[in-house]
Parts: structure tokens; C-alpha cells; sequence
């Protein structure tokens, strides 16, 4: 079953806006992550939020943890043509789980 | 090795046939995991080791799929008398340790692009 749910899933913007997407999920969580993906092959780390975390910054990318809400987003900054791909989020969790749950994801297009 | 790296990287069966896909994983990292994705679809959990043994088999769709990790490293996916579902691309995973699911970001392969005809 999807843990984490993004939005919108397909989100199209001009080179140099922001991009913002957001995840929801279900259960209390360890922690959160987001994963890009270029061409349907392998994912790519992005950030790790943990859930006693509100907010976290890497570059031009900022994430925010409201464990009250159970969301989170990913903010890209000045986005670049290279920043189209796909974006997942990934819950981890302290139960008998270990492996983190994937979203379906949102499918980013940055026009030149 | 740098990365981990998934063979072959395309695969085309006829229906009825098994095939067998491998990841080598990053070394020293002890926990590998496997997941297949669907076209245009997010990720579903397939299994992970910890080590060599597999404490959670929970995602295999069915009895038709089996996997083995053996040293601590390689690891091999089987899918026994493939059906036209099967198709996906197989992603495999390896992180340093679980921790605490997920504490630590995880590292994919390029993954296998499974078709069966």
C-alpha cells in the first residue's frame, strides 16, 4: 500500500521559478526522504528529513516536516531544465518495517 | 565497487520462462533491498536482506519470485515462468544498515528492464 501520496503529480513550470510538491502519508514515521528520478531507471537521494525535524536546506532545495499534518514538501529554487525528472518521497518508520515506502510520485517539467 | 550495479540491464522473455537478475551492492553496506516499478508507476517493495537472511518476504507477489543473498554482497532476483505482469523495471537498493528503517538514505542501481512477451 502508498505510505506516501505526492501532489500534484505532474507539476510544469518556466527555468528560474520554484517548484514546490508535497507528500502526505498515513502512519507515524522515523523519518522522510526524497529520491529523483531521471528516465525510469535508479533514484537518487536527495534529502533526509528526520521526524524531529521541521526543516532541512541542501543547495537549492528545501524541505519542510509537519509530523502534526503527516506532509511534507520539497521546494526547488531557481529551477533549471536539468531539474526535470521525477520526485518521490520515502517513509521510513520505527516499526517491524525496515524498508521505506514510496510514493508514486511527481513528475516535474522545467520549460527552458 | 563505486555504485550498485544491476545486470542486465534489459531483458526480454518469452512468457512461461524464468530469468534471474542481480545487484551487486555497495561494499560493506549491509542491508540490500529490491523493489519493481511499474510504467509511470511509484515503487513497490519486493524484499530486503539484512546481511544474508531476509527477515521480511512480505512483498513477494508470489511464489513465482524468489531471491537469495549469499556473502553478504550479490544478490539474485528469480522469477520463475514469467507472466506478461511481470513486466517492470527492477530496482535494487543497498544502504549502510537499517537502524531504524530507513535512517539511512539508500543508494539504487539502474536497475533491470524486465519485458515479457
Amino acid at each position: 500500500s502508498q505510505q506516501g501520496e505526492e501532489d500534484p503529480q505532474a507539476l510544469s513550470i518556466q527555468e528560474g521559478e520554484n517548484a514546490t510538491m508535497n507528500c502526505s502519508y498515513k502512519t507515524s514515521i522515523n523519518n522522510l526522504q526524497w529520491y529523483r528520478q531521471n528516465s525510469g531507471r535508479g533514484l537518487v537521494h536527495l534529502i533526509l528529513i528526520r521526524s524531529n525535524e521541521r526543516e532541512k536546506h541542501s543547495g537549492r532545495l528545501r524541505v519542510t516536516l509537519d509530523t502534526s499534518k503527516k506532509s511534507s514538501s520539497l521546494l526547488i529554487t531557481a529551477s533549471r531544465a536539468a531539474d526535470t525528472a521525477s520526485y518521490f518521497c520515502a517513509t521510513g518508520t520505527s516499526g517491524s518495517a525496515r524498508q521505506l515506502t514510496f510514493g508514486s510520485g511527481t513528475q516535474l517539467t522545467v520549460l527552458p | 565497487g563505486a555504485g550498485v550495479s544491476q545486470s542486465p540491464s534489459n531483458k526480454v522473455t518469452e512468457k512461461g520462462k524464468d530469468v534471474e537478475l542481480r545487484c551487486d551492492p555497495i561494499s560493506g553496506h549491509t542491508a540490500l533491498y529490491w523493489y519493481r516499478q511499474s510504467l509511470g508507476q511509484g515503487l513497490e517493495f519486493l524484499i530486503y536482506f539484512q546481511g544474508n537472511s531476509a527477515p521480511d518476504k512480505s512483498g513477494l507477489p508470489s511464489d513465482r519470485f524468489s531471491a537469495e543473498r549469499t556473502g553478504g554482497s550479490v544478490s539474485t532476483l528469480t522469477i520463475q515462468r514469467t507472466q506478461q505482469e511481470d513486466s517492470a523495471v527492477y530496482l535494487c537498493a543497498s544502504s549502510q544498515g537499517t537502524g531504524g528503517a530507513g535512517r539511512y538514505g539508500y543508494t539504487f542501481g539502474s536497475g533491470t528492464r524486465l519485458t515479457v512477451v
